[in-house]
């Protein structure tokens, strides 16, 4: 079986600032992608970041960046010059590869101080 | 704005009702994806359907069931509800069924609440 774990419930950053949101996995299977999607307010789900496990190089996207470990089963988010609108719930998420549906994490709510 | 759309945004209705969600997904999307999100349970994939055909099952129960018609669209419906069905009901789309995991994309929710 799957399972995705996010050990920080809450956490908060100044704005400007940057932050790190942790993920663990666990699966016994060798091609999967990992996933970050937001969860601003307004319920909305909204990709992130993507990342293919057969990929060394770590997924970067503008202000975002993983940091994949696929030995330790690992998968970090890097919000860098976190803004006012970073504001949400972030859930990480994990999927095999030609098995779609997403195995999610508890999420974690990330607030940027003004 | 992801493209999928869920109708309707919200809805409140009693225990022992039948409701039907509605969700179209992005134009050119084959598979749809249902997922349930309350405070319990979190965020659960319930199934999947691609061009017309079920393709995978998750924690769905008995009482709810879906189906996706031929211009793609799908509706989620639930019945004999319970108060714990009461949750953020998301559909997500995609490109793809199988052989690489494509990303889906979500739409904005149906909130249901049952009383």
């Amino acid at each position: 079986a799957q399972t995705v774990t996010q050990s920080q419930p809450e956490m908060s950053v100044q704005e400007a600032e940057t932050v790190t949101l942790s993920c663990t996995y666990d699966t016994s299977e060798n091609n999967y992608y990992l996933f970050w999607y937001k969860q601003p307010p307004s319920r909305q789900m909204i990709l992130v970041i993507r990342q293919e496990a057969y990929k060394q190089q770590n997924a970067t996207e503008n202000r975002f960046s993983v940091n994949f470990q696929k030995a330790a089963k690992s998968f970090s988010l890097k919000i860098s010059d976190s803004q006012l609108g970073d504001t949400a719930m972030y859930f990480c998420a994990f999927s095999l590869t030609g098995a779609n549906n997403l195995f999610f994490g508890t999420g974690t709510r990330l607030t940027v101080i003004p | 704005d992801s493209g999928v759309t869920q109708t309707p945004k919200h809805l409140i209705t009693a225990t022992g009702q039948r409701v039907t969600l509605r969700c179209s997904p992005r134009s050119g999307d084959l598979s749809v994806y249902w997922y349930q999100q309350s405070l319990d349970q979190g965020l659960q994939f319930l199934i999947q359907y691609y061009n017309g055909e079920e393709r995978a099952k998750g924690n769905i129960l008995e009482r709810f069931s879906a189906q996706q018609f031929p211009d793609l669209h799908s509706e989620l419906n639930l019945s004999s509800l319970e108060l714990g069905d009461s949750a953020l009901y998301f559909c997500a789309s995609s490109s793809r069924t199988s052989g690489t995991t494509d990303t889906q994309y979500f739409g904005p929710g149906t909130r249901l609440t049952v009383l």
